[in-house]
C-alpha cells in the first residue's frame, strides 16, 4: 500500500514564523503535491512538483515556496506565517501517467497560526 | 475538467447497500470518473475510477451509464466505519487537467446501525 505521511498532525505557531511542513511518501511516486483544504473552499492546490528539484505553481502559492531534494521528500514551507494561513494542509503523490493520475494522500497537518 | 452534481448528504444502513449517484452530463470521450472519500480530520482516499466500463475493486463497485453521463458508487456492505464525504471527479489527461483535484461540495454519507 501506498503510506505519505506528514511530519505534524496539529501544528500552532506564531505570526511571523518560519514553518517547514514536511511530506513523505514511501512508493517513489514522481509526482508530489501539496494542497490546503478549507470549509467552503474545498481543496485548493498550492504547488505541485513532478521530479526532483522540479516545482510549479498551482492556484495558491502566494506565500509559500517548497522543495523537493529528494525523490521522497516534498516539504512546503510558510516564510512568514499569517492567521489567513491557518488551515488544513494535505500533501498528496501518485505515480507518472498520461490518462489517469490517482493520488494518494496523507493524513494532513491542520496548522493554527496565532 | 467537467461538472458534477452530487446529492449534498444520504443515510445508509449498517451492512447495507450504500448507492452514491453522481451525474456528469458534460463529460467528454476523454475523461475519467473518479471517487475519493473524506473521513472526518483525515486526508481524502482514493476508491475507485473508471472510463466506460464499471469498475469493482474491494472497497467498491463504480457503474457508469452507458452515455456516461451520470455514474453511481456502490459500497456493497456499508459500516460504521463508511461514515465520510464522498466527492465524484470528473477528470481529463494530465496534460489538460493541470494534474490538480479539484472537489466539488460532494455526498455526506452518515451510515447508521
Amino acid at each position: 500500500d501506498v503510506k505519505v505521511t506528514q511530519s505534524s498532525r496539529y501544528l500552532v505557531k506564531r505570526t511571523g514564523e518560519k514553518v517547514f511542513l514536511e511530506c513523505v511518501q514511501d512508493m517513489d511516486h514522481e509526482n508530489m503535491f501539496w494542497y490546503r483544504q478549507d470549509p467552503g473552499l474545498g481543496l485548493r492546490l498550492i504547488y505541485f512538483s513532478y521530479d526532483v528539484k522540479m516545482k510549479e505553481k498551482g492556484d495558491i502559492p502566494e506565500g509559500y515556496s517548497v522543495s523537493r531534494e529528494k525523490k521522497e521528500r516534498f516539504s512546503l514551507i510558510l516564510e512568514s506565517a499569517s492567521t489567513n494561513q491557518t488551515s488544513m494542509y494535505l500533501c498528496a503523490s501518485s505515480p507518472p501517467g498520461q490518462f489517469t493520475d490517482t493520488q494518494y494522500f496523507g493524513p494532513g497537518t491542520r496548522l493554527t497560526v496565532l | 475538467d467537467a461538472k458534477t452534481t452530487q446529492p449534498t448528504s444520504m443515510d445508509c444502513a449498517e451492512g447495507r447497500a450504500a448507492n452514491l449517484p453522481c451525474n456528469h452530463s458534460t463529460i467528454s470521450g476523454n475523461e475519467y470518473v473518479y471517487w475519493y472519500r473524506q473521513i472526518h480530520s483525515q486526508g481524502p482516499q482514493y476508491i475507485i475510477h473508471g472510463l466506460k466500463n464499471n469498475e469493482t475493486n474491494e472497497m467498491a463497485s463504480l457503474i457508469i451509464t452507458e452515455d456516461r453521463k451520470s455514474s453511481t458508487l456502490i459500497l456493497p456492505h456499508a459500516t460504521l466505519r463508511d461514515t465520510a464525504v464522498y466527492y465524484c471527479i470528473v477528470r481529463g489527461a494530465w496534460e489538460a487537467a493541470g494534474n490538480k483535484l479539484t472537489f466539488g461540495g460532494g455526498t455526506r454519507v452518515l451510515v447508521k446501525p
